[in-house]
């Protein structure tokens, strides 16, 4: 399957902790993005970085891109409780349009 | 620029009915591609529209199907529905042509119960 796996299921940390979440693949991809999403709500595009990047930023978000060992991780620097949410990894391995999901980290941040 | 919309928001149906989701994308863009969302086995791809043109199918049986329309809504259709059709339903739209380097967006969801 090329179902992301994502690692931690659950993480919990305090208020402006770092929380850095893992996904793995197991095929060659486009892209990988990752998602946001409140408690069964939708989801909130985070980032999308290319398979020829390693690295993309964005605000307190920091991707980064392992293609030869497919893997990635999202780095969330200085957490807020607001960032409480489950975070999700998609890989789009063709021009299909279509999205293969992780399972998920559910985060909580404590205040 | 309005987010991607789905209606209704929430749905009770009983076992055997069917239902029809809506979805409208952001405007000017032409993919929309629907996803299951369920707590076993997460989210899982549906079907992928380009315009009007189903282009990517999941592993779903034929009682679920969708269709595009000229101005890129879609909507998707869950014939003789089953006590495991209970699910958040969500619809994203995307302005590439389901290429690579695109970003989804994603609506609200459709929540379906069915008793």
């Amino acid at each position: 399957s090329q179902q992301g796996e994502e690692d931690p299921q659950a993480l919990s940390i305090q208020e402006g902790e770092n929380a850095t979440m893992n996904c793995s693949y197991k095929t060659s991809i486009n892209n990988l993005q990752w998602y946001r999403q409140n408690s069964g709500r939708g989801l909130v595009h985070l980032i999308l970085i290319r398979s020829n990047e390693r690295e993309k930023h964005s605000g307190r978000l920091r991707v980064t891109l392992d293609t030869s060992k497919k893997s990635s991780s999202l780095l969330i620097t200085a957490s807020r409780a607001a960032d409480t949410a489950s975070y999700f990894c998609a890989i789009e391995g063709g021009n299909t349009g279509k999205l293969i999901f992780g399972q998920g980290t559910t985060l909580q941040v404590k205040p | 620029k309005a987010g991607v919309t789905q209606t209704p928001r929430y749905l009770i149906k009983t076992r055997g009915q069917q239902v029809t989701l809506s979805c409208s994308p952001i405007s000017g863009h032409r993919s929309v591609s629907w996803y299951q969302q369920t707590p076993g086995q997460g989210l899982q791809f549906l079907f992928e529209y380009f315009s009007e043109t189903q282009r990517n199918k999941g592993n779903f049986p034929g009682r679920f199907s969708g269709r595009q329309f000229s101005n890129s809504r879609s909507e998707m259709n869950v014939s003789t529905l089953e006590l495991g059709d209970s699910a958040l339903y969500l619809c994203a739209s995307s302005s590439s042509a389901g290429g690579s380097y695109n970003e989804q967006f994603f609506g609200p969801g459709t929540r379906l119960t069915v008793l």
